[in-house]
């Protein structure tokens, strides 16, 4: 099982509509989980992280985290064309707990 | 603001020649991360330091070394380079370990030909 694993999609969504981006993880003993936003060609971005189970909200975009079912997902409401990107999902690796190991990332198109 | 700092950031080798991609950061991070992502891919953990004078092996280290004299600089070498090395390599940096998020660079994209 991979450590952390994301589908590569492409995730196709219209303009406007609500992207849903998914994550799983098999250390159950995670604590911090972030996603990063990459677009082709240029370094992944910090746009999300979160420490506790529940929501969190940052303008257009809501962390979402359960420890119980081992999963984080990001979604992104009013979706943008400029939004289409790869989102990489990253969580606590097997470095004891010294780096992250990130997802293989899910492609989102926004289609105007 | 210059953050995390990769050069060269493009470069051609030959197969069996050396280089060294440098990395520096400006922000005092004890932890500091190579990555390398081949085309579709996600990020595989080359190498990583967490402070001066340590360094530690991540996923796929074959074929690479690193030093880290300095908190500020950490640049990985490259010995006999293979096509197997073709990559984007990427260079991060964190204040501190998988609790905390990481900063990157440009990316380096080399070729070995």
């Amino acid at each position: 099982q991979k450590e952390v694993e994301q589908n590569s999609g492409p995730l196709s969504v219209p303009e406007g509509a609500i992207a849903s981006l998914n994550c799983t993880y098999s250390d159950r003993g995670s604590q911090s989980f972030f996603w990063y936003r990459q677009y082709s060609g240029k370094s992944p971005e910090l746009i999300m992280f979160i420490y506790s189970n529940g929501d969190k909200e940052d303008g257009r975009f809501t962390a979402q985290l359960n420890k119980a079912s081992q999963y984080v997902s990001l979604l992104i409401r009013d979706s943008q064309p400029s939004d289409s990107a790869t989102y990489l999902c990253a969580a606590p690796g097997r470095t004891g707990r010294r780096a992250l190991t990130f997802g293989s990332g899910t492609r989102l198109q926004v289609q105007p | 603001n210059a953050g995390v700092t990769q050069t060269p950031k493009f470069r051609i080798l030959k197969i069996g020649q050396s280089m060294t991609l440098q990395c520096a950061q400006d922000m005092n991070h004890n932890y500091m991360y190579w990555y390398r992502q081949d085309p579709g891919m996600g990020l595989k953990l080359i190498y990583y330091s967490v402070g001066a004078g340590i360094t530690d092996k991540g996923e796929v280290p074959n074929g690479y070394n690193v030093s880290r004299s300095t908190t500020e600089d950490f640049p990985l070498r490259l010995e006999l380079a293979a096509p197997s090395q073709t990559s984007v390599y990427f260079c991060a940096s964190s204040s501190g370990g998988s609790n905390q998020p990481q900063h990157f660079g440009d990316g380096t994209r080399l070729s070995i030909l």
